[in-house]
C-alpha cells in the first residue's frame, strides 16, 4: 500500500506568521521530497532527501526551510511568506531511483 | 536536457468514447516513463509507468507504451466514464534521477 500522509490539508497564514507543513511515509522509502503546485501548472520541485540528508535543493528561497527529522518524516517550515507563494504543496517519497508516490497535497493561503 | 511534450487541452469528450491522450519525450539514456492523474482538489496518484522500451503500463483501463523509436508513451483507454474527469500528467525520470521532469498536464472533461 502506497500512502504519503500530510498534514494540514489547509493551512491560512499571514505573512509575519511561522508556520510548519508535516508528511510522513511508513513505506520504508529512503528518499522524501516537497513540490510545489500553482494552479494549472505541473509540479515544481523544491527539496529532495536521500537518507536523511538534503540533496537537492532548486534554489528555493529561503523562507522555506525542510526538515528530515528521520526516515519516515518530513517537514516544510514556513516563515515570512508572500501572497505568490499561495499553492499546493505535495510530498512525496521513492525509494532511490524508483517510483515516486505522492501525497495529497497542502493546500496553503498566504493573506 | 530532458523534456516531455503532452498533447495540449484541456480535451472534451463524451462517456463511453476513446481516449488518447499524446505524450513524447526528449532523453539521454533509457529514461522510465510515467502517467499521473490528479482529480479536482486532490494530489497526483500514480495511474501507470513503463520503464523499458516495449513495456506497456495499464491500470483501470487505460494502458500505454513505451515506445522508443518514436520517443512515445500515449496514454489510452477504450471508453471513458465521468469520473475520469482529471488533469493527467506525463513524465520521465532518467536512471537513478531524483527527478521527476513533467508535461504541462492535459485536463480531461467526459461529459455524461
Amino acid at each position: 500500500d502506497t500512502e504519503v500522509t500530510q498534514t494540514p490539508k489547509h493551512l491560512v497564514m499571514g505573512m509575519t506568521n511561522k508556520k510548519s507543513l508535516k508528511c510522513e511515509q511508513h513505506m520504508g522509502h529512503r528518499a522524501m521530497y516537497w513540490y510545489k503546485q500553482k494552479a494549472k501548472k505541473p509540479p515544481e520541485l523544491m527539496f529532495v532527501y536521500s537518507y536523511e540528508k538534503l540533496s537537492i535543493n532548486e534554489s528555493v528561497p529561503s523562507r522555506f526551510s525542510p526538515e528530515c527529522p528521520n526516515s519516515s518524516l518530513l517537514n516544510l517550515h514556513l516563515h515570512a511568506l508572500q501572497p505568490e507563494d499561495s499553492a499546493l504543496y505535495l510530498c512525496a517519497s521513492s525509494q532511490l531511483g524508483n517510483t515516486i508516490y505522492f501525497g495529497e497535497g497542502s493546500w496553503l493561503t498566504v493573506v | 536536457g530532458d523534456s516531455v511534450t503532452q498533447m495540449e487541452g484541456p480535451v472534451t469528450l463524451s462517456e463511453e468514447a476513446f481516449l488518447t491522450i499524446n505524450c513524447t519525450y526528449t532523453a539521454t539514456g533509457y529514461p522510465s516513463l510515467f502517467w499521473y492523474v490528479q482529480y479536482p482538489g486532490e494530489g497526483l496518484q500514480l495511474l501507470l509507468k513503463a520503464t523499458k522500451a516495449d513495456d506497456k503500463g495499464s491500470n483501470k483501463g487505460f494502458e500505454a507504451t513505451y515506445r522508443k523509436e518514436t520517443t512515445s508513451f500515449h496514454l489510452e483507454k477504450g471508453s471513458v466514464q465521468v469520473s475520469d474527469s482529471a488533469v493527467y500528467f506525463c513524465a520521465l525520470s532518467g536512471l537513478g534521477a531524483q527527478k521527476l521532469v513533467f508535461g504541462q498536464g492535459t485536463r480531461l472533461t467526459i461529459n455524461p
